[in-house]
């Protein structure tokens, strides 16, 4: 079982409706979560982290975290043609010293 | 301009020989990273370093060799090349003690033949 896992997709949203990203890991011991964001043949940028159970919203972002569960999320509201690229959960567990990434999400929204 | 800059952006080499990715950050970040990324397999962790002078070895580390003797400066070298260290890499910085990367370069793609 891979540590972080991620659908790979393609997920397919029309414009302006929401757009849902799933994450699940397996070390229950897991206490910061982020989502890059990466563009075809570009690096990642960061986009949002979530550290507390709950919600989390910037601006049409909103990172949804569940730790009994072990999923997070990243919702994306009004999704525009500009939000297509694939999306990277990254997990620390608690006793590591560096971020797990999954494999990523594409994303594509269609005009 | 401030940021981070990676040499070369394309190399093709071939098996055996040495080659060496530069990095170079003008923010003074602390942390410094090399990942590389494969398709299926996301981003994984070559080599970290906290500050000059300190490195570390992440979750694939073998066949690399990493150097920071000045805060704005990582090398990543390759010692003898191999066909799977055919990769996009990646080095990122970060100014928190997170282990989390903050700002990436634009990526060096590898071809090693």
């Amino acid at each position: 079982q891979k540590e972080v896992e991620q659908n790979s997709g393609p997920l397919s949203v029309p414009e302006g409706a929401i757009a849902s990203l799933n994450c699940t890991y397996s070390d229950r011991g897991s206490q910061s979560f982020f989502w890059y964001r990466q563009y075809s043949g570009k690096s990642p940028e960061l986009i949002m982290f979530i550290y507390s159970n709950g919600d989390k919203e910037d601006g049409r972002f909103t990172a949804q975290l569940n730790k009994a569960s072990q999923y997070v999320s990243l919702l994306i509201r009004d999704s525009q043609p500009s939000d297509s690229a694939t999306y990277l959960c990254a997990v620390k567990a608690g006793s590591a010293r560096q971020l797990t990434f999954g494999s990523g999400t594409q994303l594509t929204v269609l005009p | 301009d401030a940021g981070i800059t990676q040499s070369p952006r394309y190399k093709i080499t071939e098996t055996g020989r040495q080659v060496t990715l530069m990095c170079h950050q003008t923010w003074s970040h602390s942390y410094m990273f090399w990942y590389r990324q494969d398709l299926g397999h996301g981003l994984r962790l070559i080599y970290y370093s906290a500050a000059a002078d300190i490195t570390d070895k992440g979750e694939v580390p073998d066949g690399y060799v990493v150097s920071r003797s000045k805060t704005e400066n990582f090398p990543l070298t390759l010692e003898s090349a191999t066909r799977s260290q055919t990769s996009v890499y990646f080095c990122a910085s970060s100014d928190n003690g997170n282990h989390q990367p903050q700002h990436f370069g634009d990526g060096t793609r590898l071809s090693i033949l």
